[in-house]
């Protein structure tokens, strides 16, 4: 079962706006993850943000976790048309278990 | 290049011939799951495993074996195979230690 929803499922942006997609979860979890697909090609890791933590940078991307919530948000700023691809973000109830993947957001980024 | 590969990229396939999906990754990674990806269905686990001999069910398990008999090697089995079967396929890796996911290029099956 899938235990993430994202919101929006999909995003249209022009070149060099951020964009802003949100997850939500259902239990308590040891971490949270971003990950990126291109067409259908495999996900590649963006970022890991731990429970104890609320907010995590990486390059373009920045990430926030509100466990009371059980939600996190992605912003990836100033957007570039190789940025256009779906996220996922993915919980994880312990250190190397299993991932519990949401439906992901299609991004487009319009040169 | 640290990568985890599966083979084969694509395959058609016929109900009840079994097949096997080759997937190996050459970081020493302890962890090792295998996902399938429906559109409007999202990514789900069906096989993971922990190390060398130890594998678990994942949420869509039914239809498919596993086995680890090896660190670096982890096939994912379809012994009948069925065409709701038909989907597209990952095999992942993680050092764990609350480290992300490498995950493979994909295969892509249909079954007829």
């Amino acid at each position: 079962s899938q235990q993430g929803e994202e919101d929006p499922q999909a995003l249209s942006i022009q070149e060099g706006e951020n964009a802003t997609m949100n997850c939500s979860y259902k239990t308590s979890i040891n971490n949270l993850q971003w990950y990126r697909q291109n067409s259908g090609r495999g996900l590649v890791h963006l970022i890991l943000i731990r429970s104890n933590e609320r907010e995590k940078h990486s390059g373009r991307l920045r990430v926030t976790l509100d466990t009371s919530k059980k939600s996190s948000s992605l912003l990836i700023t100033a957007s570039r048309a190789a940025d256009t691809a779906s996220y996922f973000c993915a919980s994880q109830k312990a250190a190397g278990n299993k991932l519990t993947f949401g439906g992901g957001t299609r991004v487009l980024v319009k040169p | 290049e640290a990568q985890v590969t599966q083979n084969p990229r694509y395959l058609i396939t016929v109900t009840g011939k079994k097949l096997t999906v080759t997937c190996s990754q050459n970081m020493n990674h302890e962890y090792m799951s295998w996902y399938r990806q429906d559109p409007g269905l999202g990514l789900r686990q069906i096989y993971y495993s922990m190390n060398v001999e130890v594998t678990d069910k994942g949420d869509v398990p039914e239809g498919y074996k596993v086995s680890r008999k090896e660190k670096r090697n982890f096939p994912l089995i379809l012994e009948s195979p069925s065409p709701n079967q038909t989907s597209l396929y990952f095999c992942a890796s993680s050092i764990g230690q609350e480290r992300g996911y490498t995950f493979g290029s994909g295969t892509r099956l249909t079954v007829v």
